[in-house]
């Protein structure tokens, strides 16, 4: 089946710092990535998205480049700020065929940004 | 404010008590689901509704009932729960099916508390 690999967490960070979240992925097929982020006491806002194979996708400083040969998605931000402070969720969604599509999420990862 | 509203923000309710959650969108979408977000877990998918039509039901208990009037609004009609079904219950939205392209729009969630 399909699934989403995340890095434990939670990460916590000094401003500034330099982020990476690992995500991996098992999907049989040709999936669309993305990362949501969830703040505190909201729901889930999608960050950004790659649909196909070496695709970039950006927003608000954070990147991450489809890779399928390492079956990748890692979430990067060259320096963050506390209001980066969140829960982070990779996601795929697949066509498992007959027209019949599945979403599946990572279990995230809690950022924490120290000033 | 993204587009998907969802109503009460917070409810407590007892074992025995009938309740139901609503969720609001006016994006124009065509697809709307339902996912429970319970602590440390993935997002476990419970309803999807595309074109108004129930197009997916993730084994979800009788007690939780589902409805689409339309493709603005969908409700979850709760009764008879259990304290495990204590959560945050999030809507979420799509402009194609399974947000393949464009993922999806969130609504803050509804925090249930079952006593």
């Amino acid at each position: 089946g399909n699934s989403v690999t995340q890095m434990e967490g939670p990460v916590t960070l000094s401003e500034e710092a330099f982020l990476t979240i690992n995500c991996t992925y098992t999907a049989t097929g040709y999936p669309s990535l993305f990362w949501y982020v969830q703040y505190p006491g909201e729901g889930l806002q999608l960050l950004l998205k790659a649909t196909k194979a070496d695709d970039k996708g950006s927003n608000k400083g954070f990147e991450a480049t489809y890779r399928k040969e390492t079956t990748s998605f890692h979430l990067e931000k060259g320096s963050v700020q506390v209001s980066d402070s969140a829960v982070y969720f990779c996601a795929l969604t697949i066509n498992s065929g007959a027209g019949s599509y599945q979403l599946t999420f990572g279990k995230g990862t809690k950022l924490s940004v120290i000033p | 404010e993204t587009g998907v509203t969802q109503t009460p923000r917070h409810l407590v309710m007892g074992m025995t008590n009938k309740k139901s959650l609503k969720c609001e969108q006016h994006l124009g979408h065509n697809a709307m689901y339902w996912y429970k977000q319970s602590a440390k877990k993935p997002l476990e998918l419970m309803f999807v509704y595309s074109l108004e039509e129930r197009v997916e039901n993730n084994s979800v208990p009788s007690r939780f009932s589902p409805e689409c009037p339309n493709s603005s609004h969908l409700f979850l009609h709760l009764h008879t729960l259990q304290p495990e079904d204590s959560a945050l219950y999030l809507c979420a939205s799509s402009q194609d099916h399974y947000g393949l392209i464009y993922g999806y729009t969130f609504g803050s969630g509804t925090r249930l508390t079952v006593v």
